[in-house]
C-alpha cells in the first residue's frame, strides 16, 4: 500500500500570507505511461464532505481559486495557499490514485493567526 | 447539479449488517467510477472500495474485504454497499463519490453508521 505522509499536522497563517502544505507518497505515483502523477488534493471545512482542489499534482478543478496551486512529482508534493483568506481555514488532505488501495494523507489543519 | 445523497446509516450491534445506498443525478452516472469512502468521528479520510463504471472490477481496502461488497445499478443510478460482520471500528461517516477515473470529483453529504453494543 501506498502511505501518503503529510506535514505539519496543522499551521497558523496570518491573513494575505502564504500556506505550504507537504505530502510525501511511500512510493513514487508518478506514472511511466502518461507521465502524469496520480496525487491529488482536498478541503475539508467543518460538517462538510470533501472537496477536490487540485488533480493530477498541479491543475485546478474548476471554480477554484486561483491561489491554491498543487507542484511536485514522483513522491514529493506541495499544496500552497497564495494569500490566505478567511475562508480557506479548513483540513486539507492530500490523496493517491495511483494504484489501490486508494490512500489518503492524515490531514493538515489551517488555521488563522 | 450534481447530487449524490446517501441513506441507510444508523446504530447496528457488532456482527449485524447494515446496506448503504447513494441515488445520483445531474451526471452520468455509467461514465464514472464510484466510490465509498469513510471519515471516523474526529479522524481522516479512509478510501473503502471503488466499482467500474459498468460493474466489472471492484476494489476494496483490506480491512472490509470479505465483509463488505460495493454494487451499482447504472439504470437507477445508484451505488450501494453491503457490510456484513461489522465492527466497532467501522463506526464511521460513509461518503460516496465518484468521477471519470479514480479522481472522486463529486461527493455526497455522508451517512453515518454507528457499530455498538
Amino acid at each position: 500500500d501506498i502511505v501518503m505522509t503529510q506535514s505539519p499536522d496543522s499551521l497558523a497563517v496570518s491573513l494575505g500570507e502564504r500556506a505550504t502544505i507537504n505530502c510525501k507518497s511511500s512510493q513514487s505515483v508518478l506514472s511511466s505511461s502518461n507521465n502524469k502523477n496520480y496525487l491529488s488534493w482536498y478541503q475539508q471545512k467543518p460538517g462538510q464532505p470533501p472537496k477536490l482542489l487540485i488533480y493530477w499534482a498541479s491543475t485546478r478543478e474548476s471554480g477554484v481559486p486561483d491561489r491554491f496551486s498543487g507542484s511536485g512529482s514522483g513522491t514529493d508534493f506541495t499544496l500552497t495557499i497564495s494569500s490566505l483568506q478567511a475562508e480557506d481555514v479548513a483540513v486539507y488532505y492530500c490523496h493517491q490514485y495511483h494504484s489501490s488501495p486508494l490512500t489518503f494523507g492524515g490531514g493538515t489543519k489551517v488555521e488563522i493567526k | 447539479e450534481v447530487q449524490l445523497v446517501e441513506s441507510g446509516g444508523g446504530l447496528v450491534q457488532p456482527g449485524g449488517s447494515l446496506r448503504l445506498s447513494c441515488a445520483t443525478s445531474g451526471f452520468t452516472f455509467s461514465s464514472y467510477w464510484m466510490n465509498w469512502v469513510r471519515q471516523a468521528p474526529g479522524k481522516g479520510l479512509e478510501w473503502v472500495a471503488n466499482i467500474k463504471q459498468d460493474g466489472s472490477d471492484q476494489n476494496y481496502v483490506d480491512s472490509v474485504k470479505g465483509r463488505f461488497t460495493i454494487s451499482r445499478d447504472n439504470a437507477k443510478n445508484s451505488l450501494s454497499l453491503q457490510m456484513n460482520s461489522l465492527r466497532a471500528e467501522d463506526t464511521a461517516l460513509y461518503y460516496c463519490g465518484g468521477g471519470v477515473g479514480w479522481i472522486i470529483t463529486d461527493w455526497g453529504q455522508g451517512t453515518l453508521v454507528t457499530v455498538s453494543s
